[in-house]
């Protein structure tokens, strides 16, 4: 059974700081890994899909990576901005399969 | 385009009674995934409908039931409500979802049960 894990559970930093969050999966069988932002009582909106077969993804102020054989992601966030305070979530799916399975996120908060 | 759609956005419902939540898929879509979010809990997958029929199911009881319609909107409906099925109910679309198609995800429908 495929198990998400997030870490650190709540991040709190200065405006302009540059930052990491973790998310390891104990399945390293996975078809691609997903990092979601979500803000306090809405919806996911998508930051960064990364396909198995890759190894980072970038958007912007936003570097994913994916180590599949160690079953880790990092999510890069470069000179942070208050705006960027939110809950970051990652997500696997595996090989043939049809469902996300979910960490438990990251709240992150960017202090003005 | 439109995105993927959810009504109603907020629900209080009362133990044991019944509850019907909707989702419209972004256009082209023929997939709807449907999740529960309990508060400060990543989502967790209830099911999923590929054109029209059921294609998976997370660890839910039976009274969690789902429907797509032709046009592959969907509903999730959950009978004899309890209060630990207070949370956050989300939708998502994708194209072809069963073969790995990336998810889109709607605002959500927050279910609170009294």
């Amino acid at each position: 059974k495929q198990e998400v894990t997030q870490i650190p559970a709540a991040l709190s930093v200065p405006e302009g700081e540059n930052l990491v969050l973790n998310c390891s999966f104990t399945d390293s069988a996975i078809y691609n890994l997903q990092w979601f932002r979500q803000d306090p009582g809405k919806g996911l909106t998508s930051l960064l899909l990364i396909q198995s077969s890759q190894r980072e993804q970038t958007s912007g102020r936003l570097n994913a990576s994916l180590d599949k054989s160690s079953g880790r992601s990092t999510l890069y966030i470069a000179a942070s901005q208050p705006g960027d305070s939110a809950t970051y979530l990652c997500a696997v799916r595996r090989m043939g399969g049809n469902k996300l399975v979910f960490g438990a996120g990251t709240i992150l908060r960017v202090k003005s | 385009e439109t995105g993927v759609t959810q009504s109603p956005t907020h629900l209080i419902k009362t133990r044991g009674q019944q509850v019907t939540l909707r989702c419209s898929s972004q256009s082209g879509h023929n997939t709807v995934s449907w999740y529960q979010q309990a508060l400060g809990q990543g989502p967790q997958f209830i099911f999923q409908y590929y054109r029209e029929e059921e294609n998976g199911r997370g660890n839910f009881p039976p009274r969690f039931s789902g429907l797509q319609f032709p046009n592959y909107s969907s509903e999730l409906n959950v009978n004899a409500l309890e209060l630990d099925d207070s949370a956050l109910y989300l939708c998502a679309s994708s194209l072809n979802g069963r073969f790995g198609g990336e998810q889109y995800f709607g605002p959500g429908t927050r279910l609170t049960v009294t």
